[in-house]
């Protein structure tokens, strides 16, 4: 596609269980971004992909939460044992190299009950 | 820690008017600097990007920075309802492990008809 894809759009899930967001990014982008936003918020840094190594994690806000990227294209954010707190978009992003123009996708709609 | 500041607003401008909206930093190694629309329920939409000292035209939309005040603002000029969302600034600075965009929280804009 011509943007970037994110799946499911929408997910709602149980407190303490696993989830799995996909980013699908924009065909031959080397960076990779995961923002996360709750409601009335600005955006939260969590993770950046350059190629499939993640320079730069500082963002992620627990250990329960990770990322990895396969064959420089799409990544997954696992958050494991999920929580209310975790309630929020999680937004995707990618550019053709760091520093450069990033588009973002439409994001994934998390809520934990 | 790098910040990007804005004022929250809500800014309200009349119909025609132009809007100013303002965006400091605290990271003088930043390089890229970005404005992003968003609108209620959306995910961010690239609208302007600067990377030298000055003005860029683009439209009706003007960005402007001055690294040596660590300030960046955007002008939109004959303001349309249509303008009316939340604002974002980003900064980027690259070199190492950084590549990441550091996101203000946004300032609200309302043009009123």
């Amino acid at each position: 596609g011509a943007g970037v894809s994110q799946s499911p759009s929408n997910k709602v899930t149980e407190k303490g269980k696993d989830v799995e967001l996909r980013c699908d990014p924009i065909s031959g982008h080397t960076a990779l971004y995961w923002y996360r936003q709750r409601l009335g918020q600005g955006l939260e840094f969590l993770i950046y992909f350059q190629g499939n190594s993640a320079p730069d994690k500082s963002g992620l806000p627990s250990d329960r939460f990770s990322a990895e990227r396969t064959g420089e294209s799409v990544s997954t954010l696992t958050i494991q044992r999920t929580q209310q707190e975790d309630s929020a978009v999680y937004l995707c992003a990618s550019s053709m190299d760091r520093g450069k123009l990033v588009h973002f996708g439409n994001g994934t709609r998390l809520t934990v009950t | 820690q790098k910040e990007v500041e804005q004022n929250s607003g809500p800014l309200s401008v009349p119909e025609g008017a132009i809007a100013s909206l303002n965006c400091t930093y605290s990271d003088r190694g930043s390089q890229s600097f970005f404005w992003y629309r968003q609108y209620s329920g959306k995910s961010p939409e690239l609208i302007m990007f600067i990377y030298s000292n000055g003005d860029k035209e683009d439209g009706r939309f003007t960005a402007q920075l001055n690294k040596a005040s660590q300030y960046v603002s955007l002008l939109i000029r004959d303001s349309q309802p249509s303008d009316s969302a939340t604002y974002l600034c980003a900064v980027s600075a690259w070199g190492g492990s950084q590549g990441n965009l550091i996101f203000g929280k946004g300032t609200k804009l309302s043009v009123k008809p």
